[in-house]
């Protein structure tokens, strides 16, 4: 019944690695979003999508990737992983012509 | 650009009381959504409250309700009642009203509630 899921919750993994999260919605919503927190709970955006197609990228290091297979789905892969990529990552998704957004649980990458 | 400002890194009050949470925010939008996100320590990210930049009526939920002035351009949030539940980050976040328009967030409050 989740409506919102991110997989992995938590996720170790050493500098350099290349590393993925996933994110599902099951709401039939057509937008998208990666968010990130980081060490300060600050939040910012990171990529939005809408149908499938990229409609926001903000200033990301081109080390991450998001990737959308279907409106569904929308997975952030990170590769060469740093110190300050550690944060907490959340997708959200939001519905045609709707003003909410619904987070997922978030996932909390740490980088050693 | 948008900013949001949240000046008050952190508050307390007693359980039963009211209190009330600060958001100034700069826009050149006319039209827009003000949002006051709660973050309890499961870090999940819960809507409080909700307010359409068009209506003068201020929103209320409950508890919560928030003193809109657009022209101050200042969205505070009052928790009246507080209970323990309420102890979380707080976050003010801006919407333009547009299609697949991104949030814009403060920086953030810590509540807490004591009992």
């Amino acid at each position: 019944d989740t409506a919102v899921s991110q997989t992995p919750k938590y996720l170790v993994t050493q500098m350099g690695n290349d590393k993925s999260i996933k994110c599902e919605q099951n709401l039939g919503h057509d937008t998208m979003y990666w968010y990130k927190q980081d060490s300060k709970k600050f939040l910012k955006i990171m990529f939005s999508y809408n149908n499938k197609e990229l409609i926001i990228n903000e200033t990301v290091p081109n080390r991450f990737s998001p990737k959308s297979p279907d409106k569904a789905h929308l997975n952030l892969h990170i590769n060469s992983l740093e110190l300050g990529d550690s944060a907490v990552y959340f997708c959200a998704s939001k519905g045609q012509g709707a003003v909410e957004q619904y987070f997922g649980p978030g996932t909390r990458l740490t980088v050693t | 650009a948008q900013t949001v400002t949240q000046s008050q890194p952190e508050m307390s009050v007693q359980e039963a009381e009211t209190v009330t949470l600060s958001c100034t925010y700069d826009t050149s939008e006319n039209n827009y959504y003000l949002f006051w996100y709660k973050q309890p320590p499961s870090r999940q990210m819960i809507l409080v409250i909700r307010q359409e930049a068009y209506k003068q009526q201020n929103a209320t939920e409950n508890r919560f309700s928030v003193n809109f002035q657009k022209a101050a351009k200042s969205f505070s949030l009052k928790i009246s009642d507080s209970q323990l539940g309420d102890t979380a980050m707080y976050f003010c976040a801006f919407m333009k009203h547009e299609a697949n328009s991104k949030l814009t967030f403060g920086k953030g409050i810590t509540l807490s509630v004591r009992p």
